[in-house]
């Protein structure tokens, strides 16, 4: 079992609507969590983290944590063409490295 | 205003051969990181520093070295190549080690192709 697992994708998606990507994890020990978005050629970079049970809100993207069936989702809301990437979870007990999965591709069609 | 840089962004180079990867970050950020992303996107640890002090070492090949002159400074040497090793390597970094929440920003990347 990998230690944190993604849908692979693509994810396709129309404009405006919302998409939900999903991750889950098997180390308990797990106590952040966290979003990178990668465009194609480029780097990760953070979008959102996570820390407690529930939901998490930031702009058009919504966290979601639950700890006791190990899953961290993603919502992004009002999907538009330009969040068309790669998004990665990552994982991390607390002063340990990040462990990421392999990454679920969206793609935003208009 | 580059916050982690990498040099080279390309390398291409024939197997046996030994090359370096050099990483600088100007954020002022104590703990440094390798990754290597496959063709799969799998992004991967390989080495962090903090302070200057090697604080992860993942099951990497010896053929690995790297090195920290100091801390906004993480250069990878790698000896050897092998076909295996064509991927693209990120530089990270990140304030703290310490920290639960630690955001780590990447560098640009070098994809190494190996012939």
């Amino acid at each position: 079992q990998k230690e944190v697992e993604q849908n692979s994708g693509p994810l396709s998606v129309p404009e405006g609507a919302i998409a939900s990507l999903n991750c889950t994890y098997s180390d308990r020990g797990s106590q952040s969590f966290f979003w990178y978005r990668q465009y194609s050629g480029k780097s990760p970079e953070l979008i959102m983290f996570i820390y407690s049970n529930g939901d998490k809100e930031d702009g058009r993207f919504t966290a979601q944590l639950n700890k006791a069936s190990q899953y961290v989702s993603l919502l992004i809301r009002d999907s538009q063409p330009s969040d068309s990437a790669t998004y990665l979870c990552a994982v991390k007990r607390n002063t340990d490295k990040l462990i990421f999965g392999t990454g679920t591709r969206l793609q935003v069609f208009p | 205003d580059t916050a982690v840089s990498q040099t080279p962004k390309y390398l291409v180079t024939q197997m046996g051969n030994d090359k370096s990867i050099k990483c600088e970050q100007n954020l002022g950020h104590d703990t440094m990181y390798w990754y290597k992303q496959d063709s799969k996107k799998f992004l991967k640890i390989m080495f962090s520093y903090n302070n200057k002090e090697l604080i992860i070492n993942e099951t990497v090949p010896n053929r690995f070295s790297p090195k920290s002159p100091d801390k906004a400074h993480l250069n990878l040497h790698i000896n050897s190549l092998e076909l295996g090793d064509s991927a693209v390597y990120f530089c990270a970094s990140s304030p703290t080690w310490a920290e639960g929440y630690n955001e780590q920003f990447f560098g640009p990347g070098t994809r190494l192709t190996v012939l």
